[in-house]
């Protein structure tokens, strides 16, 4: 197993400028969740899907768009790039527990955006 | 905002010696769970206690849940060199993961 897979590690992008970061798991996990670490931070939550077609906001939504088409792949849209959101973007999946909310998260590597 | 906050901010310990990490957390939740990130890299999970348990285990880590207190302990038994690392609690509700700072944690050999 692959695990949870990020692509790409870096990227460098102007303001303004759109891209998708990628992510796709191969545990057939139903939750899936993206956040970003700021230097000397926790996570925030961005967005979260609990099935494929279902997704929804967490702690710091804005300027980012997820879809979920597949169970596999959870990919993370910033629509117009700014300063603000130079980051480290992590992706994780986990199955839902029996009574609901996710288990133990498995993370992806991570990708190392910057915005200049 | 961030639901855990990790106390303290840093530790540094010798090799041998045992370290606890504390988490405070503000609404109630159905789990906590403890994760180690080393040096910006993906994180690894730890430990999952469930807001029913009080005290679990697993190999070196002991970890409590005081739900009247809002407060989790993580305690390492025994450190090496390779618990080096920062540590992180998250609180679930609702779906959601919420996660606190951070210790970070020396071991000095």
């Amino acid at each position: 197993n692959a695990g949870v897979t990020q692509t790409p590690k870096f990227q460098v992008l102007k303001t303004g400028q759109s891209m998708t970061l990628q992510c796709a798991q191969d545990m057939n996990h139903e939750y899936m969740s993206w956040y970003r670490q700021d230097p000397g931070m926790g996570l925030r939550l961005i967005h979260y899907s609990v099935g494929a077609g279902i997704t929804d906001q967490g702690e710091v939504p804005n300027g980012y768009n997820v879809s979920r088409s597949t169970t596999e792949d959870f990919p993370l849209r910033l629509l117009s790039a700014a300063p603000s959101q130079t980051s480290v973007y992590f992706c994780a999946s986990s199955y839902l527990r029996t009574l609901g909310g996710p288990d133990e998260q498995f993370f992806g590597p991570g990708t190392r955006l910057t915005v200049l | 905002s961030q639901q855990g906050e990790e106390d303290p901010q840093a530790l540094s310990i010798q090799e041998g010696e045992n370290a606890t990490m504390n988490c405070s957390y503000k609404t109630s939740i159905n789990n906590l769970q403890w994760y180690r990130q080393n040096s910006g890299r993906g994180l690894v999970h730890l430990i999952l206690i469930r807001s029913n348990e009080r005290e679990k285990h697993s190999g070196r880590l002991r970890v409590t849940l005081d739900t009247s207190k809002k407060s989790s302990s993580l305690l390492i038994t025994a450190s090496r060199a390779a618990d080096t690392a920062s540590y992180f609690c998250a609180t679930e509700s609702n779906y959601q993961l919420i996660w606190g700072a951070g210790t970070k944690l020396i071991i000095k050999p």
